[in-house]
């Protein structure tokens, strides 16, 4: 178990709506990131934190937005919803920089 | 274009018998391998890695190959049961730099085992 929590576990929220998704761990990690994953698609990166303020770009970044103010919490931030984010979000950590990540339960978004 | 890549979105075992899950890859400077478990409403679990100087790691019931020269993987599940019935991810990263990012993963290979 490697102490990361996601919230909500559920959210159904309406087109251009802003959503922001929490992850927490306990661990105190370095590097945490949040990918998304969709049928036909594996995971894939939106966003990486590398420590406190230090954020970057993944693959598919366009439209979530993050902040890291805290080493324990990662945000991820929709800023205005549309129907092509509807996913199942994960959020990771690894101790060392691209080596073994560890995912939270997963955050189920529904974008109506 | 994909640079992980899991040719097979389903395989059907027979349970004690082994599982081989394929995983092929295109960027050459991918240096570290991993597989992954998901079972449905859950996140992916770590399983197992393989660095690039290696050709094999073994844990247990699993074992991982890698064919650099062939830039491909595969992961044996020996002997097969009914619990590893489940989604396996492979994916890789460039440690050194010179890939993308964090983790890339391939689409997925659903395994089932039969009773």
């Amino acid at each position: 178990d490697a102490g990361i929590t996601q919230s909500p576990r559920h959210k159904v929220t309406e087109t251009g709506t802003p959503v922001t998704l929490r992850c927490h761990q306990t661990e105190n990690h370095r590097y945490m990131y949040w990918y998304r994953q969709d049928p036909g698609h594996g995971l894939r990166l939106i966003h990486y934190s590398y420590g406190v303020k230090d954020t970057d770009k993944g693959e598919v970044s366009d439209g979530y937005s993050v902040s890291r103010s805290k080493t324990e919490d990662f945000l991820l931030t929709l800023e205005s919803a549309t129907s092509s984010q509807t996913s199942v979000y994960f959020c990771a950590i690894t101790l060392k920089w691209n080596t073994e990540a560890f995912f939270g339960q997963g955050t189920r978004l529904t974008v109506v | 274009d994909q640079q992980v890549k899991q040719n097979s979105p389903s395989l059907s075992v027979q349970e004690g018998r082994i599982s081989i899950l394929n995983c092929d890859y295109t960027n050459s400077m991918f240096d570290y391998f991993l597989w992954y478990k998901k079972y449905p409403a859950e996140g992916p679990t770590f399983l197992i890695s393989i660095s690039s100087i290696k050709d094999k790691n073994e844990d247990g019931r699993f074992t991982v190959f890698l064919n650099k020269s062939a830039k491909h993987l595969s992961l044996h599940i020996v002997p097969s049961q009914p619990g590893d019935s489940a989604v396996y991810f492979c994916a890789a990263s460039a440690r050194r730099g010179g890939g993308a990012d964090g983790l890339t993963f391939g689409k997925g290979t659903h395994l089932i085992i039969q009773p």
